[in-house]
């Protein structure tokens, strides 16, 4: 069964740092991008970035680029999305989801359960 | 970036309803289309992707539409486990965005 499994519930004061991850399991690892989305409390969904875990290769939406950083351990399979300086905006639902691609469309599926990142002083 | 836009932003309906959700893209994104259910607490599910492919597992009530620029996502009888929140998802171009989300409610 291909899973991802993130890292639990984080609370944290503003200037704080803060990485969470995604473990990924049954399916190799290294094929296929994963990809980060943010849902603030009773908001939508929005797409922050994605990486390549075989070479590390990573893209970013201008509206998330410069504020987090993606990255990927392969030898353990796990994605990381991380923080330097968190603010209280940055308070929301985190998601990690393997992207799979055909010839017509790319698209996000499974998801991982989701971290719930709240940034309060 | 390519903006999505769903409509109706919200919609009630009975159970039995047949209820179609439209996704319109600020672009031609050709059929890189997909949809996602979302119930309250839990994380999105893919429901239909390129378009008009039912992801498997998914009831064949559920059924997509389009191309270009406007698409539909038509529930064919709804049943009570289908009141949620669904989102259309453009990965024409990066950045992909999501559709703001439709709120579909118990009448």
């Amino acid at each position: 069964e291909v899973q991802l499994v993130q890292s639990g519930a984080e609370v944290k004061k503003p200037g704080e740092s803060l990485k969470i991850s995604c473990k990924g399991s049954g399916y190799s690892f290294t094929s296929y991008w994963i990809g980060w989305v943010r849902q603030m409390p009773g908001k939508g969904l929005e797409w922050m970035g994605i990486i390549y875990p075989g070479d590390s290769d990573t893209r970013y939406s201008p509206s998330f680029q410069g504020q987090v950083t993606i990255s990927a351990d392969k030898s353990i399979s796990t994605a990381y999305l991380q923080w330097s300086s968190l603010k209280a905006s940055d308070t929301a639902m985190y998601y990690c989801a393997r992207r799979y691609c055909s010839s017509t469309s790319c698209w996000f599926d499974p998801w991982g359960q989701g971290t719930l990142v709240t940034v309060s002083s | 970036d390519i903006q999505m836009t769903q409509s109706p932003s919200s919609l009630s309906a009975s159970v039995g309803d047949r209820v179609t959700i439209t996704c319109r893209a600020s672009q031609s994104i050709s059929s890189y289309l997909n949809w996602y259910q979302q119930k309250p607490g839990k994380a999105p599910k893919l429901l239909i992707y390129a378009a008009s492919s039912l992801q498997s597992g998914v009831p064949s009530r559920f059924s997509g539409s389009g191309s270009g620029t406007d698409f539909t996502l038509t529930i064919s009888s709804l049943q009570p486990e289908d009141f949620a929140t669904y989102y259309c998802q453009q990965s024409y171009s990066t950045p992909s965005t999501f559709g703001q989300g439709t709120r579909l409610e118990i009448k």
